[in-house]
């Protein structure tokens, strides 16, 4: 059972630019969320996908947008690139246990943005 | 909101000492998660609670959902210098999604 990946592991951008970020899933897992860690914070909720559909989204603006494939990869891309985004960038592929989403992580994805 | 608060943020320990988190909501919470991220790392599921007043044992560590389901601790027992590292709560929000609190920084001297 392979679990998820992410790529690249880092990079630097400049404020302005586009980035786009992937991740492959569990093997099994059909969803797929995306959350953004700033220095000293916990996971923050982007979305989350579900049948190549965003199904769920938390409070970040429409320049975070993603897309997950008919294989439960998933992509996170973020537009007009500004400081505040540099962060770890955590794919997480879900499993139901009692009820509940339970997730793995997949090594996070560095963004630094100058 | 949904959030959930964590103390304290940072704890710093000798070698061989207890170590103790808390996680506290102002609402009922359906279950409760726990995830350990190492230093340079990604947080990685502990466990889950669901019943209240469950508590639950993995090795060295004790997790604890209160009877009001509002509140739960993850407590180590004689902490090791592989027991560094932030431990976060998180419960589940309306989308799916996890909402974590902010962590317990872990640190032990050896």
């Amino acid at each position: 059972e392979t679990g998820v990946t992410q790529s690249p592991t880092h990079l630097i951008k400049t404020r302005g630019q586009q980035v786009t970020l992937r991740c492959s899933s569990q093997s099994g897992h059909n969803t797929v969320s995306w959350y953004q860690q700033a220095l000293g914070q916990g996971p923050q909720f982007i979305f989350q996908y579900y049948r190549e559909e965003e199904n769920g989204r938390g409070n970040f603006p429409p320049r975070f947008s993603g897309l997950q494939f008919p294989n439960y990869s998933s992509e996170l891309n973020v537009n007009a690139l500004e400081l505040d985004d540099s962060a770890l960038y955590l794919c997480a592929s879900s499993s139901r246990v009692a009820g509940a989403n339970v997730l793995t992580f997949g090594a996070g994805s560095r963004l630094t943005v100058l | 909101g949904q959030q959930v608060m964590q103390i304290p943020q940072y704890q710093h320990v000798q070698e061989g000492e207890d170590f103790t988190t808390y996680c506290n909501s102002s609402t009922t919470l359906s279950n409760i998660q726990w995830y350990k991220q190492r230093p340079g790392g990604h947080p990685v599921f502990l466990i889950q609670l669901v019943k209240s007043g469950e508590v639950k044992k993995q090795k060295r560590l004790t997790f604890q959902f209160g009877e009001a389901k509002k509140n739960s601790s993850l407590h180590i027992t004689a902490t090791q210098t592989t027991d560094v590292g932030t431990y976060f709560c998180a419960e589940g929000g309306s989308q799916g999604n996890l909402i974590f609190g902010k962590g317990t920084k872990l640190s032990v001297k050896p």
